[in-house]
């Protein structure tokens, strides 16, 4: 069965740091890219970043809202994907999913982990 | 970066027909994805490639695409079906259009 499962999000001060993870079981995670995305409450999606394969050179984006404070990579030993946030700010607060691009666009997504910043 | 436009909502009784539009300047060279969002749970790949059903999807589930706009159209809307339906345009990052909340009463 194909599975990502979030993990690592919590309660942060604003310009804090937490990390996420992500780990994928049932299909071979070195095949794909994987990317991150956020939902605040209430509100639609929105992409936060993306990290491809070896074969493309583990290559980063962002989107601009989290460009230069977040940095996403993986660990393929562990069949993990991270985000790591830095400088955190209140318009941060939301859930955070993780899902995949193998053949077709997050065919698959994680449960989602909840972050929120508040003082 | 581009952008991809829905309207906010859409209401039909069950057994009408649902059509979510969703419009931008890229969709003429890039294909469009539609996913499904049920509360409190992560989304839900429907369509993909404009038109091409996922597995499992139910056949009332299409899609079209022309020109700027993609159309997920849901015949026969079941009550099943209320959810939020957002649309993602592939590129080398990611936009989704703002999410459309279809409601079925």
């Amino acid at each position: 069965e194909v599975q990502l499962v979030e993990s690592g999000g919590g309660l942060v001060q604003p310009g804090g740091s937490l990390t996420l993870s992500c780990a994928a079981s049932g299909f071979i995670f070195s095949d794909s890219a994987m990317h991150w995305v956020r939902q605040a409450s209430g509100k639609g999606l929105e992409w936060v970043g993306r990290i491809r394969n070896k074969a493309n050179n583990y290559a980063t984006e962002y989107a601009a809202s989290v460009k230069g404070r977040f940095t996403i990579s993986r660990d393929e030993s562990k069949n993990t994907a991270y985000l790591q946030m830095n400088s955190l700010k209140i318009e941060d607060t939301a859930v955070y999913y993780c899902t995949r691009v193998l053949v077709l666009p997050f065919d698959c997504w994680g449960q989602g982990t909840p972050v929120t910043v508040s003082s | 970066s581009y952008e991809l436009t829905q309207p906010p909502s859409v209401s039909v009784s069950p057994g009408q027909t649902a059509r979510i539009t969703c419009s931008g300047d890229a969709l003429p060279k890039k294909y469009a994805y539609w996913y499904q969002q049920k509360s409190g749970q992560a989304p839900v790949l429907v369509i993909y490639e404009d038109n091409k059903r996922l597995s499992g999807i139910p056949e009332r589930f299409s899609g079209s695409s022309s020109g700027t706009m993609a159309t997920l159209t849901i015949n026969g809307a079941q009550v099943e079906d209320e959810a939020d339906y957002y649309c993602y345009s592939r590129d080398s990052s990611g936009v989704f259009g703002g999410g459309t909340k279809l409601t079925v009463l």
